[in-house]
């Protein structure tokens, strides 16, 4: 089946230590999205990418960073993870008007 | 910018109807979209709205006027597993991809 796929699904981090989330669709959407989504929040768009235009959020923090190396592969690097970016990270794909997410990567900071 | 209004929270019986608003307010306008989501799982796309009316798949429907900047997402037939959150979401002018939330309704579905 056709769909969006995140590893890891759980992610363990230490405080300032770069952790890098992947994602990879068989959708074969151009449109790709990092969100950012805690507790009891709506998702957050962190960035997102018209095939390989890069569409940065004005309020996403410089300690966010992401690469689309190919239509397929997405990643988010965070490169010194505080407490408050412990979230739900969520990638999806669009067509039309809907985004179809993937299963999202729970990143803990410690 | 863009802003969404929906209630935080909604009680319904199963087997009834429920009506969750949305009102929004956008410097641009493409289409208003519905999304699912249960505890601790991913957003999962309902429905989308472009043009003005009522839009129907199986027991969820999803209504807008874009004259009055508002749209609903209408459960029929509720069932327990559709206690849930969900999510109105504005796509922002043609051409662009960029989705902005709503807060989220969070549904609770009783016997």
């Amino acid at each position: 089946d056709a769909m969006v796929i995140q590893n890891p699904r759980y992610q363990v981090t230490q405080f300032g230590k770069p952790v890098t989330l992947s994602c990879s669709q068989t959708l074969n959407h151009n449109v790709m999205y990092w969100y950012q989504q805690k507790s009891s929040q709506a998702p957050k768009l962190l960035f997102h990418y018209y095939d390989k235009d890069f569409n940065n959020e004005a309020d996403t923090p410089d300690n966010f960073q992401s690469r689309r190396p190919n239509t397929s592969f997405c990643f988010l690097d965070i490169r010194s993870p505080g407490l408050g970016d412990a979230a739900m990270y969520l990638c999806a794909t669009s067509e039309g008007g809907g985004q179809y997410f993937g299963p999202g990567t729970r990143l803990t900071v410690t | 910018g863009q802003s969404l209004e929906q209630p935080s929270e909604v009680t319904a019986v199963e087997g009834a109807i429920v009506q969750i608003n949305c009102t929004y307010q956008t410097s641009g306008f493409y289409g208003l979209s519905w999304y699912q989501q249960h505890d601790g799982g991913a957003p999962t796309f309902l429905s989308y709205n472009a043009l003005d009316g009522l839009e129907e798949t199986g027991r969820f429907s999803s209504f807008l006027s874009r004259s009055d900047s508002y749209g609903y997402l209408l459960l029929q037939e509720l069932q327990m597993k559709d206690s849930a959150s969900y999510f109105c979401a504005v796509i922002s002018g043609a051409g662009s991809y960029q989705l902005t939330f709503g807060k989220g309704t969070k549904l609770s579905v009783i016997p």
